[in-house]
């Protein structure tokens, strides 16, 4: 079982509220990732982060920003919710070896948002 | 080219059958070709994962085919069980790229298999 959070799971906000997503693991890991999950099912790096205070915007853009100031802690903000950001947002992490080759990632359960 | 494509969307079939999912890559650049297996309310889990060197894998009832030339690998699940019944993404990744793009994962769209009893 991976040991990687996110909270909250589910979350119902209106228009233009400010809102961040947590999340968190134990595991020591450097690289970090957030996916948005379409209701279609496919997922979509929205962010990744490499180690503390490196971060860089995934292949689908997004106007949501993070920060990565501890190695266990990546969030998510949102400045301004709108109804095009309801999707569930997916957090992972992974290890790396030496030369780049990379361990799997591990993700969290996912948060639900819907911004009404 | 960084996209993969996956197919079928959906797969239904009888306890015991064989379902296979296929997905097709452009970027040759790809060394890294996992499988993630997701049910619902969770986030997906590493299933079996296959590096080009070879051109099959097989952990207990999965089997991943790869064809290098074709740009095309697959998952087999042998004797499948209602418990398989899940989302199940390919996926692709420049391990050895370097830089900023070694780790980035890129996935199918994913394959929603039931298994009936």
């Amino acid at each position: 079982e991976a040991d990687i959070y996110q909270t909250p799971r589910y979350l119902v906000i209106g228009t233009g509220k400010k809102i961040t997503l947590e999340c968190s693991q134990t595991m020591g890991h450097d690289k970090m990732y957030w996916y948005q999950q379409d209701p279609g099912m496919e997922l979509h790096l929205i962010h990744y982060s490499y180690g503390v205070n490196s971060t860089e915007k995934g292949d689908l853009s997004s106007e949501s920003t993070v920060s990565r100031i501890r190695t266990e802690h990546f969030p998510l903000t949102l400045e301004s919710a709108r109804p095009s950001h309801t999707s569930q947002y997916l957090c992972a992490s992974s290890e790396s070896l030496d030369r780049g080759r990379s361990y799997e990632q591990y993700f969290g359960p996912g948060t639900r948002l819907t911004v009404t | 080219q960084q996209q993969v494509k996956q197919s079928p969307q959906s797969l239904i079939v009888q306890k015991g059958g064989i379902p296979i999912i296929n997905c097709a890559y452009e970027n040759t650049a790809f060394d890294y070709f996992p499988w993630y297996q997701q049910f619902p309310g969770k986030g997906p889990a590493l299933l079996i994962a296959i590096r080009p060197d070879v051109s099959e894998k097989k952990e207990g009832r999965f089997t991943i085919s790869f064809n290098k030339s074709a740009k095309q690998f697959s998952l087999h699940i042998m004797d499948s069980q209602p418990g398989d019944s899940a989302t199940y993404f390919c996926a692709a990744s420049e391990e050895n790229a370097g830089g900023t793009s070694y780790g980035k994962l890129t996935f199918g769209q994913g394959t929603i298999l039931t298994v009936h009893p």
